[in-house]
C-alpha cells in the first residue's frame, strides 16, 4: 500500500546534519509528501510536508526533486533525542495516509 | 494539556472477550483516526471519522466497530478478540481530513 521506499536504517553523528532519503517514483501531481517520526513506540509525530517546493520549519527541511520522484528530510543538527523511526508518506488523492516501514535513525554521541 | 489521549494505556485480555479503547482530543479537530501497529512496527490506518461520520474503513474485520459520540471522541470496540488482534492501537486527529495528524500515546493490547 505504501507508495514510498526508504533505507531501513541510518546512523548520524551528533551535531551533524542527518539526511534521510525517500523514493516515491509513482507519486501523482497533487499528492503531498509528509514526514513523521516515532520515538520509541510513542505516537508518531508530524515533522513537515510539501508538494513541489522545498519547505523548512523549526524542526527540519524538506527537499523535493524537480520531478517529485524523491525527497530528502534534513535534520540540520542532529541530537540524541532525534533517534527515532522516520516515516516518509505520500498522502494519496483520497486523503489517506499510508505509512511504510520507515528509516530507523540512530544519532551517535 | 494532553492533546490526544487514550485509555487504557495497556490492556491484557483473553481470547473471545469484548473490549473497548477510548480516545479523546481537545484540539477542536473535525477528523479522528484509528491506526493499528503490529509487532513488525507497520502502522496501518483502520478508520477515520469526519464530523462524526465514517469515511474510511480499510477492510477491517467487522469485529471492530468505531463509535463517535461527539466530535471530540472516537472509541474503538472490539468483539470476540483474537490472538492476531494483539498490537498497539493509536488514535489520531486532524483539523480537517487529510491534514497534519496528532497522535495519541497508544494502547498496547495483548490477547492471551
Amino acid at each position: 500500500d505504501a507508495k514510498t521506499t526508504q533505507p531501513t536504517s541510518m546512523d548520524c553523528a551528533e551535531g551533524r546534519a542527518a539526511n534521510l532519503p525517500c523514493n516515491h517514483s509513482t507519486i501523482s501531481g497533487n499528492e503531498y509528501v509528509y514526514w513523521y517520526r516515532q520515538i520509541h513506540s510513542q505516537g508518531p509525530q508530524y515533522i513537515i510536508h510539501g508538494l513541489k517546493n522545498n519547505e523548512t520549519n523549526e524542526m527540519a527541511s524538506l527537499i523535493i526533486t524537480e520531478d517529485r520522484k524523491s525527497s530528502t528530510l534534513i535534520l540540520p543538527h542532529a541530537t540524541l533525542r532525534d533517534t527515532a523511526v522516520y516515516y516518509c508518506i505520500v498522502r494519496v488523492e483520497s486523503n489517506q495516509f499510508y505509512f511504510g516501514t520507515g528509516t530507523s535513525l540512530t544519532v551517535i554521541p | 494539556d494532553t492533546a490526544v489521549s487514550q485509555t487504557p494505556k495497556y490492556l491484557v485480555t483473553q481470547m473471545g472477550n469484548d473490549k473497548s479503547i477510548k480516545c479523546e482530543q481537545n484540539l477542536g479537530h473535525d477528523t479522528m483516526y484509528w491506526y493499528k501497529q503490529d509487532s513488525k512496527k507497520f502502522l496501518k490506518i483502520m478508520f477515520s471519522y469526519n464530523n462524526k461520520e465514517l469515511i474510511i474503513n480499510e477492510t477491517v474485520p467487522n469485529r471492530f466497530s468505531p463509535k463517535s459520540p461527539d466530535k471530540a471522541h472516537l472509541n474503538l470496540h472490539i468483539n470476540s478478540l483474537e490472538l492476531g488482534d494483539s498490537a498497539v492501537y493509536f488514535c489520531a486527529s486532524s483539523q480537517r481530513f487529510g491534514g497534519e495528524q496528532f497522535f495519541g500515546p497508544g494502547t498496547r493490547l495483548t490477547v492471551l
